[in-house]
């Protein structure tokens, strides 16, 4: 079946510092790949979406870029704030059949000033 | 346009109580979806609803579990008796279509915790 590995956390960085948080995921079809970002005390938001290979997905100095050949959705920034600190969850969405998002485990994200 | 709402926010019962979640969700939207994340581990798919009729429920993870849409619109899910390992968050989300390309979106969740 639908399957996401995300890196393990928590990241700890200091403000300003350069993010990834890898995410590989294994599917049949063409999935439509997220990240989804979950902040203290509040529910899901979908961050950003690629919806087919080498499609960039950004938002918020996010980016994502869906790479087929190594099954690989990695989240980057390039400075980060101590506003992002949050949990992240990459998820994908298969396109046979109906709808149902498989998450991957979730990444918690610190940013220290 | 309100998003999708659940209710309650939080929740705090003892082992073998019932409990029932509430999910609105955005108008027009026949998909609705339940999910939960349990102890820090991945979100997990619970089952999914077309309008009134169950389409998938195969993360319901046993019987304590009902979940209904009557009327294909507002949902609950109940849990009877709660045990401590259904403490956790309860998710609901919903979209328009079926697919890919459409984007599913998600309440705030309902915290739950079975003590």
């Amino acid at each position: 079946g639908d399957s996401v590995t995300q890196m393990e956390g928590p990241v700890t960085l200091s403000e300003e510092a350069f993010l990834t948080i890898n995410c590989t995921y294994t599917a049949t079809g063409y999935p439509s790949l997220f990240w989804y970002v979950q902040y203290p005390g509040e529910g899901l938001q979908l961050l950003l979406k690629a919806t087919k290979a080498d499609d960039k997905g950004s938002n918020k100095g996010f980016e994502a870029t869906y790479r087929k050949e190594t099954t690989s959705f990695h989240l980057e920034k390039g400075s980060v704030q101590v506003s992002d600190s949050a949990v992240y969850f990459c998820a994908l969405l298969n396109s046979g059949g109906y709808q149902k998002v498989t998450f991957g485990t979730g990444t918690k994200l610190q940013v220290i000033p | 346009e309100a998003g999708v709402t659940q209710f309650p926010s939080h929740s705090v019962i003892e082992k073998g109580q019932t409990v029932t979640l509430r999910c609105d969700p955005i108008s027009g939207h026949d998909n609705l979806y339940w999910y939960r994340r349990v102890m820090g581990k991945e979100i997990k798919f619970l089952l999914h609803f077309v309008k009134e009729s169950k389409q998938d429920e195969s993360g319901m993870p046993n019987n304590r579990f009902l979940a209904e849409r009557t009327g294909g619109t507002y949902s609950t899910l109940k849990v009877q008796p709660a045990e401590l390992e259904d403490s956790g968050v309860y998710f609901c989300a919903s979209s328009s279509g079926t697919r890919s390309g459409n984007t599913i979106y998600f309440g705030e969740g309902s915290w739950l915790t079975v003590v």
